[in-house]
């Protein structure tokens, strides 16, 4: 069965300043993966995903993530954080045979400094 | 356009009492999730739905009972709720099994 890995469960970086996101994922075939955002007291709303082609994919809110088959890994980035970014953020994982829905990480928390 | 929605958004239950979370979409999705979040776990498969007549078990399915009524609703059931289940449940939906998934607003569940 696949499984999902986030490494920093909560992680603080200035407002302006870079972001990455750790995920890392198992599963033996080529997954489909998600990044989704948490609001505090809201519902998961998607970032991006990836399922094939080419391994840089752009989501909404100026987030990018980068597929890495050979390091199992496809972390989220921004280049300027904004205060509203603070939120939870969640990596999943589906594949494509047997059962196929999303398997969700235990989630990184960003805050976001002034 | 409401996506998916879960009723109740909030509940409080006494050990041992049943209740049912409803949910719905009107997306013509195929496939229906409900999944529980707890702090530092993420969010856990309950029981999901992949197709209208057809449902599965996921992660934690002890407890919990599910019903796919037609394409658009899919609820769940505690029998006799536990401590255990205190949580935030959500309800999702999808094209397909491994699309996409919407999720709606969430059910906290407190059980005392």
């Amino acid at each position: 069965a696949q499984s999902v890995t986030q490494p920093d469960i909560h992680i603080t970086v200035s407002e302006g300043a870079s972001l990455e996101l750790r995920c890392n994922y198992s599963y033996g075939a080529t997954p489909y993966l998600f990044w989704y955002v948490q609001s505090p007291g809201q519902g998961l709303q998607l970032l991006l995903k990836y399922f094939s082609g080419d391994t840089l994919v752009q989501g909404i809110k100026g987030f990018e993530a980068e597929f890495k088959r050979s390091q199992s890994s496809f972390n989220l980035r921004k280049p300027s954080v904004h205060w509203s970014d603070a939120a939870e953020y969640f990596c999943a994982v589906a594949s494509d045979t047997g059962r196929r829905a999303l398997t969700f990480g235990s989630g990184t928390r960003l805050q976001v400094q002034p | 356009n409401a996506g998916v929605t879960q009723t109740p958004k909030f509940q409080v239950l006494k050990t041992g009492q049943s209740m049912t979370l409803q949910c719905a979409q009107d997306m013509n999705h195929n496939s229906m999730y409900w999944y529980r979040q707890d702090p530092g776990m993420g969010l856990r498969l309950i029981y999901y739905s992949a197709s209208e007549g057809t449902t599965d078990k996921g992660e934690v399915p002890n407890g919990y009972n599910v019903s796919r009524l037609n394409k658009r609703e899919f609820s769940l059931r505690l029998e006799s709720a536990a401590p255990s289940q205190t949580s935030v449940y959500f309800c999702a939906s999808s094209e397909q099994e491994n699309t996409e998934a919407f999720f709606g607003q969430g059910t906290r569940l407190t059980v005392v």
